[in-house]
C-alpha cells in the first residue's frame, strides 16, 4: 500500500516548455486533490476532484489544467510554465463520505523549478 | 470566507520544553480544523483534527489542540518537546459547504535545541 505517490519528484523547466505531474492513490478514495507550496503562505488548493469524472477549480487554478483519468489517477498539466509556478506541487486524496471533515492523504511532492 | 492565521512563522524550544503552536481562524459557520505536520521533503501527515463534540482534541505523538469559540483558536500543544517534533506545521479550516476544501495557514516551522 504506497498511498499517494507522485511524479517526477524535481523537475526544471525552461518558461514556456508544458509538462505534467503525475498522481497516483492506492486507497480507493474517490476525492483528489492539487495543491501548491509557497514560502510563507502555506498550502493553496489550485484543482479538485471530488468523484471520478468531475473536476473544479480551486484557490490558484489560472495557468493549470488538470485531469481525473481514473479514479486512482488525477494529474496535473502546465501548457506554458513561467516562473511564478516554480513551486512545491502536492497531490492528496480523500475518501467522499464526508467531504467536510475527511482527512486528506498527501504525496511526498514535486520539485518544479521554471527558469 | 473562511481564513486561518498562525502566529509566528519560527518557533523555538529546548528539549523536553512545552510546545505551544498558535492558530487563529476566521469561519462564517461552525469549522472543522486540522493541524498537519511536514517533516523535512515529505508530504503533510494529519496531527490531529476537530469536527463537532469535544473541545480539547488529541492527535499522534503526544500532541493536542484546544477549539474555543470564543476566541476563534485551536492552539497545539505538547507537553514535552522531542527533538523528533521538528517540523513545520500547518493549521487548516474547512467548512461543512466546502467539499473536502482545506484553507492552510502559513506555516510554523519549529526548531527543537538539545
Amino acid at each position: 500500500n504506497a498511498g499517494v505517490t507522485q511524479t517526477p519528484k524535481f523537475q526544471v523547466l525552461k518558461t514556456g516548455q508544458s509538462m505534467t505531474l503525475q498522481c497516483a492513490q492506492d486507497m480507493n478514495h474517490n476525492s483528489m486533490y492539487w495543491y501548491r507550496q509557497d514560502p510563507g503562505m502555506g498550502l493553496r488548493l489550485i484543482y479538485y476532484s471530488a468523484s471520478e469524472g468531475t473536476t473544479d477549480k480551486g484557490e490558484v487554478p489560472n495557468g493549470y489544467n488538470v485531469s481525473r483519468l481514473n479514479k486512482r489517477e488525477f494529474s496535473l498539466r502546465l501548457e506554458s510554465a513561467a516562473p511564478s509556478q516554480t513551486s512545491v506541487y502536492f497531490c492528496a486524496s480523500s475518501e467522499a463520505g464526508q467531504g467536510w471533515v475527511e482527512t486528506q492523504y498527501f504525496g511526498p511532492g514535486t520539485r518544479l523549478l521554471v527558469l | 470566507a473562511q481564513s486561518v492565521t498562525q502566529l509566528g512563522s519560527h518557533v523555538s524550544v529546548s528539549e523536553g520544553a512545552l510546545v505551544l503552536l498558535r492558530c487563529n481562524y476566521s469561519s462564517s459557520v461552525p469549522p472543522y480544523l486540522f493541524w498537519y505536520v511536514q517533516y523535512p521533503n515529505q508530504g503533510l501527515q494529519l496531527l490531529l483534527k476537530y469536527t463537532t463534540g469535544a473541545t480539547l482534541v488529541k492527535g499522534i505523538n503526544g500532541f493536542e489542540a484546544e477549539f474555543k469559540k470564543s476566541e476563534t483558536s485551536f492552539h497545539l500543544t505538547k507537553p514535552s518537546a522531542h527533538m523528533s517534533d521538528a517540523a513545520e506545521y500547518f493549521c487548516a479550516v474547512s467548512r461543512g459547504t466546502s467539499y473536502g476544501k482545506l484553507t492552510f495557514g502559513q506555516g510554523t516551522i519549529l526548531t527543537v535545541h538539545p
